[in-house]
């Protein structure tokens, strides 16, 4: 089945700064990428995602890119801010059957004053 | 924040025993999935219903079952809770079987002592 990897596992960055996360995925057949950002004792929330059929997508301060070929994608963050500051969790899905999201293990990022 | 309500917020249970979480999906959403997240690692996939059916089902055992209501509400049941079955129950609704997005309620603590 998919399996997911996610790196860094704890990211600490300055505000201001960027910061990336990356993601690889082993199923050639996956073909949706989101991102999702939960702050503590919150809920997953979507924060953007990416389809198979593009290779970059961005809304405002954040955008993420996907290789097909090398089978990764990675989360931007720039200008960053302390509210930036939550787990990120990088997931992969396809089209067949159920649409089960397979989520990485979580990035804790953290954004410095 | 998504229209995903989950109740109760936090259950403590002792091994054994039997639970029943709930989840009521966005309004216009006819698909819910299932997901475990223990502490420290992303969410894992049990299982979806679409249109009172299973749809398809995670690496999770039998003693794991749902229901899904004409409404679109859904049920998750846990038999025989274990001590490993403490976790985070979160479910998400997508507004068609062939949709990507998938938005997430608050989720249900479960606690088994």
């Amino acid at each position: 089945g998919e399996n997911v990897e996610q790196h860094p596992s704890t990211l600490s960055v300055q505000e201001g700064d960027s910061a990336v996360i990356k993601c690889t995925y082993s199923d050639s057949a996956s073909n949706y990428f989101p991102w999702y950002k939960q702050e503590l004792g919150k809920r997953p929330q979507l924060i953007i995602d990416i389809r198979s059929n593009v290779g970059e997508k961005k809304d405002q301060r954040i955008a993420v890119t996907l290789n097909k070929t090398a089978k990764h994608f990675s989360l931007h963050i720039t200008e960053t801010q302390p509210e930036d500051s939550a787990v990120y969790f990088c997931a992969a899905s396809k089209n067949q059957g159920a649409q089960k999201l397979v989520f990485g293990q979580g990035t804790r990022l953290t954004i410095n004053p | 924040e998504t229209g995903v309500t989950q109740s109760p917020t936090h259950l403590i249970k002792t091994r054994g025993q039997q639970v029943t979480l709930r989840c009521s999906s966005q309004s216009g959403h006819n698909t819910v999935s299932w997901y475990q997240q223990a502490l420290g690692q992303g969410p894992q996939f049990i299982f979806q219903y679409y249109r009172e059916e299973e749809n398809g089902r995670g690496n999770f055992p039998p003693r794991f079952s749902g229901l899904q209501f004409p409404n679109y509400s859904s049920e998750l049941n846990v038999n025989a809770l274990e001590l490993d079955d403490s976790a985070l129950y979160l479910c998400a609704s997508s507004i068609e079987m062939g949709a990507y997005e998938q938005y997430f309620g608050p989720g249900t603590r479960l606690t088994v002592t």
